[in-house]
């Protein structure tokens, strides 16, 4: 079974300093991950992907992941955060080592951004 | 490429009647999933459809069912609602036949039981 951590439900940053949301995760097979941003009232979108094909994942809007195995962790960073940011983003991971598989979520960060 | 859509956005019923939800699948792909998203909580699978068949299946009592469609849409439905299915319903589709490809996500139907 999978399982995924993302640890602080509430992120507060300043304009233009660093976003760090930190995800763990638990799979019995080598994962597939993700990371969703949702904006109030909208569905998900898919910031980034990690497939396997490389640990260094970088997604849209400046955002990037890193895959650490040995830490079963796969935290998402912005060098410099955006008032534009400010949403709440899940972590998750697929079942059964597909891309397509049932996905277990996060129970989400709500990221703040300050002027 | 037309992306994932869903119908009614919003939907109001009361407990004890019956809904149903439809799904566009994006363009190319052949699986849809529906997650239930109440609110302060991430989305819970609720099932899979792959090939018109259910593919997989949360913790969610028989009476949400669903359908797909030979053209990839699908429908979700929920008899005897209840309060607590009030929540941000979600349909996502993905591509079985491409490794890595991920899942995409429509709007939603927030749907109130009252």
């Amino acid at each position: 079974a999978q399982s995924v951590t993302q640890l602080g439900s509430h992120v507060s940053v300043s304009e233009g300093a660093l976003v760090l949301l930190r995800c763990n995760y638990s799979s019995s097979v080598p994962p597939y991950l993700f990371w969703y941003v949702q904006y109030p009232n909208q569905g998900l979108q898919l910031l980034l992907k990690y497939t396997s094909a490389a640990t260094l994942v970088k997604g849209i809007n400046g955002f990037e992941a890193e895959f650490k195995k040995s830490e079963t962790s796969f935290h998402l960073t912005k060098p410099s955060a955006h008032m534009s940011d400010a949403a709440e983003y899940f972590c998750a991971v697929a079942a059964g080592g597909t891309s397509y598989g049932k996905l277990t979520f996060g129970q989400g960060t709500i990221l703040t951004v300050h002027p | 490429e037309t992306g994932v859509t869903q119908s009614p956005t919003h939907l109001i019923k009361t407990r004890g009647q019956q809904v149903t939800l439809r799904c566009s699948s994006q363009s190319g792909h052949n699986t849809v999933s529906w997650y239930q998203q109440a609110l302060g909580q991430g989305p819970q699978f609720i099932f899979q459809y792959y090939r018109e068949e259910e593919n997989g299946r949360g913790n969610f009592p028989p009476r949400f069912s669903g359908l797909q469609f030979p053209n990839y849409s699908s429908e979700l439905n929920v008899n005897a609602l209840e309060l607590d299915d009030s929540a941000l319903y979600l349909c996502a589709s993905s591509n079985a036949m491409t490794s890595g490809g991920g899942q995409f996500f429509g709007p939603g139907t927030r749907l109130t039981v009252l």
